[in-house]
């Protein structure tokens, strides 16, 4: 079946400092999607990546796409405390029914 | 656009019961997921729907579990005999088209089993 690592499993920061989480398959991927989940909450979709090599940013945020549609990576850059939650990649692998398979996801946590 | 709605929002029940939970997609919709989620881990596939049909289900999900989505609107999972081992989050979620589309999360219901 689908596996999905996600890197690393908690991170505490301070408010200002860079994060990133790594999200990674065991076979190639046909897309990859990321989600937020603030605590209390329901994950919340944020991006979807399509192509090899693919870079998107959302204002503070950089997910990118690896070349062998293999992994992926979120990158928040100065965090701030409405960054707090987890996030998870969901990923749909190639020639399958796309149902999106989540991994265990990263906890950010925004020391102010 | 109302949003994915479920009901519970939180059901305590006494092993053994049944419980059924329901799930409102949003409303243009075709695809229909059931996830549940614990503590510390994401959210689990258990089975969806392409507007009536039940595609697939997840080879972890007991036959104590079923799912129905009779007029391809409105979806209900029902867990008959419950044990402590299923108390979670249970979280549905809508999407668009053939597949490969982001997820709508409803807030879920959660579950706990005593």
């Amino acid at each position: 079946g689908q596996q999905v690592m996600q890197i690393p499993q908690y991170q505490h920061v301070q408010e200002g400092e860079d994060f990133t989480t790594y999200c990674n398959s065991s076979t190639t991927l046909s897309n990859i999607q990321w989600y937020k989940q603030r605590p209390g909450g329901h994950p919340v979709f944020l991006i979807q990546l399509v192509k090899s090599g693919e870079v998107k940013k959302q204002k503070r945020l950089t997910f990118q796409f690896g070349e062998a549609k293999k992994n992926s990576s979120l990158h928040i850059t100065a965090t701030q405390t409405t960054d707090v939650g987890t996030y998870f990649c969901a990923v749909l692998a190639s020639g399958g029914s796309y149902i999106p398979t989540f991994g265990r996801g990263t906890s950010l946590i925004v020391h102010p | 656009d109302t949003g994915v709605s479920q009901d519970p929002r939180h059901k305590i029940t006494k092993r053994g019961q049944n419980v059924t939970f329901r799930c409102d997609p949003i409303s243009e919709h075709n695809r229909l997921y059931w996830y549940r989620q614990t503590l510390g881990q994401g959210p689990e596939f258990l089975t969806y729907f392409q507007n009536e049909a039940q595609l697939e289900k997840s080879r972890l999900l007991s036959d104590r579990f079923s799912a129905e989505r009779p007029k391809g609107s409105f979806s209900t999972l029902e867990i008959q005999r419950t044990e402590q081992g299923d108390s979670a989050m249970y979280l549905c979620a809508s999407s668009f088209g053939q597949g490969g589309s982001p997820l709508h999360f409803g807030n879920g219901t959660r579950l706990t089993v005593t």
